[in-house]
């Protein structure tokens, strides 16, 4: 079964650093999807992306963030100067259809800021 | 904003008894809700989907329901496995692009 790949697994930067966050979605899929999950908090929703833009993003989505479908395969999250509070897992996910069937997720690339 | 809670946080349970997982949300005009299953170090894979339209969507040994109006969701686990033990998610869609997770319920099915 196709699956949405992340990487790095493992990210560690230090603080004030740029970050590159990379996912490639599942090949036919037009939705895109960046979430969080903070050590011990609820997986948290960042930003939706269609049709190379934005089509909708949450609170903590701030100029601090940006995505970008550099090519036909990868969707990637920058975050510039980062903070030890963007220590966290962050998921990708797509799905062929808006909210359903049901998106599909990556494992995750966990990242420790320093 | 959605506020979605889930109960219990934890459940350990001997292997073969059937289980119940409890999900609320506080607006009920959701587009619809997922169920997701997390094993450690791993991404979420999706259990059900329900729709707005519907009551309960059936897959295997899980069955969930949804009522939109009281604003609950329960998953209903037959037959529980030791292969079952993961932590469960309820994510409630508040629109097309946008999923409000709870908690989670950390389950362990003993053997």
């Amino acid at each position: 079964e196709p699956e949405v790949t992340q990487t790095p697994s493992h990210q560690v930067t230090q603080m004030g650093q740029e970050v590159i966050l990379r996912c490639v979605p599942i090949s036919n899929h037009l939705y895109f999807y960046w979430y969080r999950q903070i050590l011990g908090q609820k997986v948290e929703f960042l930003v939706s992306f269609y049709n190379n833009e934005i089509s909708e993003k949450s609170e903590i989505f701030d100029d601090q963030f940006s995505v970008e479908r550099p090519d036909g395969s990868n969707f990637t999250l920058k975050i510039r100067s980062t903070k030890l509070e963007d220590s966290a897992m962050y998921f990708c996910a797509s799905s062929r259809e808006q909210g359903a069937p049901p998106q599909h997720f990556g494992d995750g690339t966990r990242l420790s800021i320093l | 904003k959605q506020e979605v809670t889930q109960i219990p946080a934890a459940l350990s349970v001997p292997e073969g008894e059937n289980l119940v997982l409890n999900c609320s949300f506080t607006d009920s005009a959701i587009y619809n809700l997922q169920w997701f299953r997390q094993d450690p170090g791993k991404g979420l894979t999706s259990l059900l989907l329900i729709q707005s339209s519907q009551r309960e969507q059936t897959s295997g040994r899980l069955n969930a329901s949804l009522d939109k109006s009281s604003g609950r969701s329960t998953l209903y686990i037959a037959a529980s496995q030791p292969g079952d033990s993961a932590t469960y998610l309820c994510a409630v869609g508040y629109n097309f692009n946008k999923f409000y997770f709870g908690s989670g319920t950390k389950l362990n099915v003993k053997p």
